[in-house]
């Protein structure tokens, strides 16, 4: 059965401070790979999305993310972290059929 | 609206009534899907339809859940005789596809509908 581990419950990075928010998935076949936003009491917004092709893939509000398939891993990036990105991240993974199987999510606290 | 609309925001029921949640997809999305969000939790999926068609139920925990789209626009999800462990929010997402997932057609998510059991 598909799933996706986020190891990282919390992370406090300093603002300016580079992110690495670490996604692990289980899937037999080629994934298609997401990773979502959730502001408190708001839905999920797309980040950004890995279907095929390179392996590095650029998202909105300067995310980035890259898909080691060896590794099984899909870790989101960003070079400098702004005190609006605090929210919680979802990383995942679209599963036979239609549906997404999601991680347990990790919640960014930036610090001034 | 532009988005994918819940309603409605909150829903506070006592443990053993019965409740309805709407969604309302983007206009022309064929695809529309439910997940249930516990506290602390990644959404988890319910059920999903294509059009009118409900095509995945698998995730349904129980026969007290209940989902429709009659018209494959609006859908429902109902939840009978409700019990504390049903508290969550209940997100609905909609996308212009068809039968998978691909690169052209992400899922849009609405703010969810957070449903109280006392």
């Amino acid at each position: 059965a598909q799933s996706v581990t986020q190891p990282d419950i919390h992370i406090t990075v300093s603002e300016g401070a580079s992110l690495e928010l670490r996604c692990n998935y289980s899937y037999g076949a080629t994934p298609y790979l997401f990773w979502y936003v959730q502001s408190p009491g708001q839905g999920l917004q797309l980040l950004l999305k890995y279907f095929s092709g390179d392996t590095l893939v650029q998202g909105i509000k300067g995310f980035e993310a890259e898909f080691k398939r060896s590794q099984s891993s899909f870790n989101l990036r960003k070079p400098s972290v702004h005190w609006s990105d605090a929210a919680e991240y979802f990383c995942a993974v679209g599963a036979g059929g239609n549906k997404l199987v999601f991680g347990a999510g990790t919640i960014l606290r930036v610090k001034s | 609206g532009a988005g994918v609309s819940q309603s409605p925001r909150y829903k506070v029921a006592k443990r053993g009534q019965d409740v309805a949640l709407r969604c309302d997809p983007i206009s022309g999305h064929v695809s529309l899907f439910w997940y249930q969000q516990a506290l602390g939790q990644g959404p988890e999926f319910l059920t999903y339809f294509q059009n009118e068609a409900q095509l995945d139920k698998s995730g349904l925990p129980s026969d007290r859940f209940f989902a429709e789209r009659p018209e494959g626009s609006v859908s429902t999800l109902k939840i009978q005789r409700t019990q504390q462990e049903d508290s969550a929010v209940y997100l609905c997402a909609s996308s212009p596809g068809h039968d998978r997932v691909d690169g052209n057609q992400p899922q849009h998510f609405g703010d969810g509908t957070r449903l109280s059991i006392l």
